[in-house]
């Protein structure tokens, strides 16, 4: 079955314990993002990546950082979370940039940062 | 697309009675347009889009939307809605050019029996 995978789904941190929220998908998909979403704002784009070891900032990067070392995997990192990262995470993935038609998404990761 | 714009945050609605939420994007090229819906715990499903071609699209469970370029809209409608239809829908576009898909604010439908 096609998925995107996201672990863990919850979490409650301290502000200033760094976190990996991670993501894999099975679809091989080239593509890979991340967003958040907060109530009023809908989906904001994190960071994305085109392929392996090819990443970009979207456009709300600060304080968060990904790598992209293997093409089925995304991780996303809080090197020091804060209390306005508390959020609903999503990792989603495409085909390849001629196709980006359709984006599978992930079931989400709730982050409560005290 | 430089943005989207949902134009209700919320939309209460009895059971059987039709729906329409709106969406308006603004943009200087060619876009594609999407609905996701999002149920309660879950992520988004892709409902309907419109890539190209003829201007109204059928989706999922019943939904449709049409494109009109004038206007710059891509409104979602569904003439008979159920309780299980209770979701958020978020309308997206992205340029065709391009790779980066903006999302609104969502839209949250609420199905009365």
């Amino acid at each position: 079955e096609a998925q995107v995978t996201q672990n863990p789904r919850y979490l409650i941190t301290v502000t200033g314990k760094k976190l990996t929220v991670t993501c894999s998908q099975n679809m091989n998909h080239e593509y890979m993002s991340w967003y958040r979403q907060d109530p009023g704002l809908g989906l904001r784009q994190i960071y994305y990546s085109m392929n392996v070891e090819v990443t970009d900032k979207g456009d709300v990067p600060e304080g968060y950082k990904v790598s992209r070392k293997e093409k089925r995997n995304f991780p996303l990192i809080l090197e020091s979370p804060s209390p306005n990262q508390t959020s609903l995470y999503f990792c989603a993935s495409s085909p390849s940039r001629g196709r980006l038609d359709t984006i599978y998404f992930g079931e989400g990761s709730w982050l409560t940062v005290v | 697309a430089q943005s989207v714009t949902q134009l209700d945050s919320q939309v209460p609605v009895f059971e059987e009675a039709p729906v329409e939420l709106r969406c308006n994007y603004s943009s200087s090229v060619s876009v594609y347009l999407f609905w996701y819906v999002q149920y309660p715990n879950q992520g988004l499903q892709l409902l309907l889009k419109y890539l190209s071609g003829s201007t109204l699209v059928k989706g999922i469970n019943g939904f449709e939307a049409e494109f009109n370029k004038s206007q710059t809209s891509f409104h979602l409608r569904k003439p008979s809605v159920h309780i299980s239809d209770t979701a958020e829908y978020f309308c997206a576009a992205r340029n065709t050019g391009g790779f980066k898909t903006i999302f609104g604010a969502g839209t949250r439908l609420f199905v009365k029996a």
